[in-house]
């Protein structure tokens, strides 16, 4: 069984419009992170949390917010999409001790027209 | 600053031949980097392959190798003959203490295409 699933999977959003994406972990795991992958880069930071009800900015936090109101969910808000926001968006877990071996989602690509 | 570099985007190999796949890297700001290689198969999420947390060492996973190179600031992943399951995206990733904090820096991948 997938331990860390996303929905949607694919999302069209109009520009302006508020978009929603969710995560959730069945690896009982206190570290949650949502990346964006672009063409031509990696993957990058934009949120993540290591505990409920509580998100910490990343590295690319601008347009996003994030809210964990679960250890096991974790959600990433675009209150206004944005062309530049169309990308593949990963969401990862991990334990406290081991935060550099992360398990990740299948992803979700969303496209703002 | 802190950052990876793969040169190839994409890589085809013909089943059975001998694959490298390169990666190099910056550690500006963390003094002893941990190394791996993440690897996404189609359809899934991203997969630990393996991880190299101290220079000079190999790491190993499913026939895949990768030796941490201080001196060239290097982790190649080599495998002698790969196979068409093999077809993914590989990306190179470091992390450790220091200014990035303890997160994980990807490099933009490389998709593997083997050849029947």
């Amino acid at each position: 069984e997938a331990a860390v699933t996303q929905s949607p999977r694919s999302k069209v959003a109009v520009t302006g419009g508020k978009v929603t994406l969710s995560c959730h972990q069945t690896n009982n795991h206190d570290y949650m992170y949502w990346y964006r992958q672009d063409t031509g880069h990696g993957l990058r930071l934009i949120h993540y949390s290591y505990v409920a009800d509580s998100t910490e900015k990343g590295d690319i936090p601008d347009g996003y917010k994030a809210s964990r109101p679960s250890q096991e969910n974790f959600s990433l808000i675009l209150e206004l999409a944005s062309l530049s926001q169309t990308a593949v968006y990963f969401c990862a877990s991990s334990d406290r001790i081991n935060q550099d071996t992360q398990y990740f989602g299948p992803g979700t690509r969303l496209l703002v027209l | 600053g802190d950052s990876v570099t793969q040169t190839e985007g994409q890589v085809t190999v013909s089943e059975s031949k001998s694959l490298i796949i390169n990666c190099t890297y910056s550690a500006t700001s963390i003094a002893y980097p941990n190394l791996f290689w993440y690897v996404r198969y189609p359809g899934e999420g991203l997969q630990l392959l393996l991880k190299v947390i101290t220079a000079g060492q190999k790491g190993s996973s499913r026939g895949f190798e990768a030796t941490y190179n201080k001196e060239t600031t290097s982790f190649h992943l080599q495998k002698a003959s790969v196979q068409e399951s093999d077809s993914a995206v590989y990306y190179c990733a470091l992390s450790g203490y220091g200014g990035s904090g303890n997160k994980l820096i990807f490099g933009t991948g490389t998709l593997l295409s083997v050849k029947p």
